[in-house]
């Protein structure tokens, strides 16, 4: 079946170092993805839309300059937390809908990644 | 603004029991809801989804029903196993998006 990776599965930086994160899918195109954040032992909440060849839709309350989000091609997104601080610990969340399957419901989530910042 | 509450925070049950995950929405206009499992630092499994049209779904000892009027959905768990311990997310796909609301999440607890 369709999958999602995401890259790294754990993270620890150091405050004020930039984080790359990476959201594929490996054996389909997406030309929508979806970051979402979790706080420990809170639920998702969605932060941005990546879309491919454009710039991503930020939800309301999200540092677009902070989070920095790159759709380079349609089986890549990435995601990049920029000077990190601790209070940007969390878990981040992947979601890609395959193209040709827009109208449906299908969308596959990725594993996600921890991302631990000192 | 949709917001989606789910009760209780946490559960814990001995093994066997048939229990019931509580989930509410707050507009009632949602394109379909779907129920997740998520284990300890780790994604996201599809459970069950339901269309807006739909009342519910079945999946082995599963069962997600949708009540859209009210702004509510149940998942009841039959039979339930140590197995079945894990943060269960349910969440709402408003109309022309293809986004999630989820909700706040039930962390199960099904003792042997």
């Amino acid at each position: 079946g369709a999958v999602v990776s995401q890259h790294p599965s754990r993270v620890i930086c150091k405050s004020g170092t930039s984080v790359k994160i990476e959201c594929r899918s490996l054996d389909f195109q997406a030309t929508t993805m979806f970051w979402y954040r979790q706080f420990p032992k809170q639920s998702l909440m969605l932060m941005a839309t990546s879309n491919e060849g454009s710039k991503a839709t930020y939800e309301q309350g999200v540092e677009k300059d902070k989070f920095l989000i790159n759709h380079a091609s349609l089986t890549l997104s990435t995601l990049t937390v920029t000077s990190a601080h601790p209070e940007d610990s969390s878990f981040y969340i992947c979601s890609a809908i395959p193209d040709g399957l827009a109208g449906t419901d299908t969308q596959y989530f990725g594993p996600g990644t921890r991302l631990t910042v000192l | 603004k949709q917001e989606v509450t789910q009760i209780p925070a946490a559960l814990s049950v001995p093994e066997g029991e048939n229990l019931v995950l509580n989930c509410s929405f707050t507009d009632s206009a949602i394109y379909n809801l779907q129920w997740f499992r998520q284990d300890p630092g780790k994604g996201l499994t599809s459970l069950l989804l339901i269309q807006s049209s739909q009342r519910e779904q079945t999946s082995g000892r599963l069962n997600a029903s949708l009540d859209k009027s009210s702004g509510r959905s149940t998942l009841y768990i039959a039979a339930s196993q140590p197995g079945d311990s894990a943060t269960y997310l349910c969440a709402v796909r408003p109309p022309g998006t293809y986004k999630y609301i989820f909700g706040t999440g039930t962390r199960l607890k099904v003792l042997a």
